[in-house]
């Protein structure tokens, strides 16, 4: 069965710190994997997504994540953070068959510090 | 219209009331999924349509919940003899099948007393 797990349910870095969310996957073969934002009161909003090719995905806003197969990882990075970025981000994998339901992690709330 | 909608945004009821939940999905979706979500987790998996029909209803957590989708387009969630704990954030999403990204709704937020 496939999982997500992301380490840190609240992060906090300054204005202009980098941005780091983990995101670690258990699947028998590689899935598809996405990042979803989620602001207050709001649906979720698609970030990136990876389903084949290029291992290093690039998003909106700035966002960018890297599909590490050895390490069953999809780290989400920004360079650079913003005020506007606080908001709380999930993890989710999709398997390459049958219903693509999304199976996604616990979530992990930013709080950017001016 | 111009993405997924749900209604009511907001929904209060008692417990062993029943309740249902609209979504209208993107024009021209034909898969539907349903979520739930509850506090401080992330959305699980409650039922998927490919048209008209249930394709898997695997994450339904009791026979108090069951959905429909009649048409192929709008989809109710309904939930009978409603329970303290079935007090969630219910999303709703929508794609064109397969792999194709899922569009999400902004969820109906379901407060049973």
């Amino acid at each position: 069965a496939q999982s997500v797990t992301q380490l840190g349910s609240h992060v906090s870095v300054s204005e202009g710190a980098l941005v780091l969310l983990r995101c670690n996957y258990s699947s028998s073969v590689p899935p598809y994997l996405f990042w979803y934002v989620q602001y207050p009161n709001q649906g979720l909003q698609l970030l990136l997504k990876y389903t084949t090719g290029a291992t290093l995905v690039k998003g909106i806003n700035g966002f960018e994540a890297e599909f590490k197969k050895s390490e069953t990882s999809f780290h989400l990075t920004k360079p650079s953070a913003h005020m506007s970025d606080a908001a709380e981000y999930f993890c989710a994998v999709t398997g390459r068959s049958g219903t693509y339901k999304y199976i996604f992690g616990t979530g992990t709330r930013l709080k950017v510090l001016a | 219209g111009a993405g997924v909608s749900q209604t009511p945004s907001n929904k209060v009821t008692e417990k062993g009331k029943y309740v249902e939940l609209r979504c209208d999905p993107i024009s021209g979706h034909t898969a539907l999924y349903w979520y739930r979500q509850s506090l401080g987790q992330g959305p699980e998996f409650l039922i998927y349509f490919q048209g008209t029909g249930a394709a898997d209803d695997s994450g339904l957590p009791n026979d108090r919940f069951f959905a429909v989708r009649p048409e192929g387009s709008v989809s109710t969630l309904k939930i009978q003899r409603t329970e303290r704990g079935d007090s969630a954030v219910y999303l709703c999403a929508s794609n064109g099948g397969g792999t194709d990204t899922q569009y999400f709704g902004p969820g109906t937020r379901l407060t049973v007393l």
